[in-house]
């Protein structure tokens, strides 16, 4: 077990709606992502926090926003859902904010949480 | 642009036969590549980084920057090793982003 929890495991709601996805990080993790798994766009990159501010943006709709609470744990809000939108979102975690002369921080996965927009 | 192409959506072998899943990336700086692993009903596991150089499970990937490619391979497939695989390079230096390619289903039939 990585350590990252997500809650909930599914979520179904309906087009035009609002949800928020919780992640809590490993104990001691300070950077949070934010990634959208959906049959035709693969596994793509949404957001990055690190200890509580924003460091990357990926292909982020501008309905959707992300932020990470002094505690570490971080929330993805979804708003004027659309079906398109139905897909698993996987946060994970790592230990700082990218690369260094180690290289990069492995990523620890979530096991994700699956919306469905009907 | 950062692109990872994995160019089977599908790989079917049979136990004990060699694997290769192929990973072609588009970077035009120094990437790192990884090999992220989801069996079934799991969460994405990483694999294997190239710059560790490790062996894990039996697999290897060498990055090859001439050809800008990152194939995963064994040499002798087991069921267990049923999973989808993703390729996913680091291209940043200041974030953690990292960009995925559409993955490959490796079936082991026995």
């Amino acid at each position: 077990d990585s350590g990252v929890t997500q809650t909930p495991k599914h979520l179904i709601t309906a087009t035009g709606q609002r949800v928020t996805l919780r992640c809590s990080p490993r104990s001691g993790d300070l950077s949070v992502y934010w990634y959208q798994q959906s049959l035709d766009q693969g596994l793509q990159f949404l957001i990055q926090y690190y200890n509580g501010e924003e460091r990357a943006k990926g292909n982020i709709l501008e309905r959707f926003s992300a932020q990470q609470f002094p505690d570490l744990h971080s929330e993805l809000n979804l708003s004027s859902l659309e079906l398109g939108d139905s897909a698993l979102y996987f946060c994970a975690s790592s230990a700082y904010s990218g690369r260094s002369d180690r290289g990069t921080d492995t990523q620890y996965f979530g096991p994700g949480t699956r919306l469905t927009v009907l | 642009a950062q692109r990872v192409t994995q160019p089977e959506k599908l790989l079917s072998v049979f136990k004990g036969a060699p694997v290769e899943l192929k990973c072609n990336y588009s970077y035009s700086g120094s990437p790192e590549l990884f090999w992220y692993v989801q069996y079934s009903r799991q969460r994405l596991q990483l694999l294997l980084r190239h710059i560790s150089r490790e062996s894990i499970k039996g697999f290897t990937a060498d990055l090859n920057k001439g050809e800008t490619s990152f194939h995963l391979k064994k040499p002798f497939a087991q069921e267990e090793d049923s999973a989808m695989y993703y390729c996913a390079l680091h291209g940043s230096s200041n974030t953690g982003k990292l960009i995925f390619g559409q993955g490959t289903t490796l079936q082991v039939k026995p």
